[in-house]
C-alpha cells in the first residue's frame, strides 16, 4: 500500500497566485486531515473531513477551501497566496476504528 | 482551550544515555494521547496512542507512560538512528480534532 500521497512535493508561488495540493489515501480511512506545521510550532489544523461530502473547520482555515468527493481524495485548496501561506502542509488520514492518524509526506509551499 | 507543552525544546545524548521527554497537557475530556516520530523532510510517524492514566506501551527502545497531567517518552540506551523529533498530540472527546505539541528535537551522538 502506499498509504498517504500528497502532490506537488515542492511549489514556489507568487503573492495572489492560487494553486491545489492534492492529497490521496488508499487505506480505506474515513477521515482524513489537513495540516500545516510552521518552524518551532506544532502542527496546526486547517480542515478535517469525516467522510465523503462532509468537512469541517479545524484551527487555522482562513485562506483555504477543501472538498471530499470521494473517501481517497482530499484536496486542498489556496486562494489568493499571502506570505504567511508559505509553510509545509501535511494531510493525514485515520480508520473509523482508532484516532491515530496516518500522515502524508508533505508539500513544502513558499509563497513570494 | 485544549493545550500541548513539550519540554525540552532540544536533548543532546550520547549513545546509550537514557533520559525522557515531557508532555504536559490541558484537554477537557481525553480522548487520547498520541506519541510520534518525525525525522527531517518527512511527514510524523506514528508511534503511541495512550488512553487513561496509568497506561504504558513500549515498542523497542521507547516507553510511554501516562497520568492526569503529563505523559513522559522514556528512551532507553537510545543509538544514533533514535535522533529525530518527537512530538506529543491529544483529542479530547468532544470531536476529531488533534491538538499538537512544538516538538522535542532529540540528537543521540555514537
Amino acid at each position: 500500500n502506499a498509504g498517504v500521497t500528497q502532490t506537488p512535493k515542492f511549489r514556489i508561488l507568487k503573492i495572489g497566485q492560487s494553486m491545489t495540493l492534492q492529497c490521496t489515501q488508499d487505506m480505506n480511512h474515513n477521515y482524513m486531515y489537513w495540516y500545516r506545521q510552521d518552524p518551532g510550532m506544532g502542527l496546526k489544523l486547517i480542515y478535517y473531513s469525516v467522510g465523503a461530502g462532509i468537512t469541517d473547520k479545524g484551527e487555522v482555515p482562513n485562506g483555504y477551501n477543501v472538498s471530499r468527493s470521494t473517501t481517497e481524495d482530499f484536496p486542498l485548496r489556496l486562494e489568493l497566496a499571502a506570505p504567511s501561506q508559505t509553510s509545509v502542509y501535511f494531510c493525514a488520514s485515520s480508520p473509523r476504528t482508532g484516532p491515530e492518524q496516518y500522515f502524508g509526506p508533505g508539500t513544502r509551499l513558499t509563497v513570494t | 482551550e485544549d493545550q500541548v507543552t513539550q519540554s525540552p525544546e532540544a536533548l543532546r545524548l550520547q549513545e546509550g544515555e537514557s533520559s525522557s521527554l515531557n508532555c504536559s497537557y490541558t484537554v477537557s475530556g481525553l480522548r487520547g494521547l498520541f506519541w510520534y516520530r518525525q525525522d527531517p523532510g518527512k511527514g510524523p510517524e506514528f508511534l503511541f496512542t495512550l488512553y487513561s492514566a496509568g497506561e504504558e506501551k513500549e515498542k523497542e527502545r521507547l516507553k510511554a507512560t501516562l497520568t492526569k497531567k503529563e505523559s513522559f517518552l522514556h528512551i532507553t540506551a537510545p543509538k544514533p538512528e533514535d535522533s529525530a523529533t518527537y512530538l506529543c498530540a491529544v483529542q479530547d472527546t468532544g470531536g476529531f480534532k488533534t491538538i499538537f505539541g512544538a516538538g522535542t528535537r532529540l540528537f543521540v551522538k555514537a
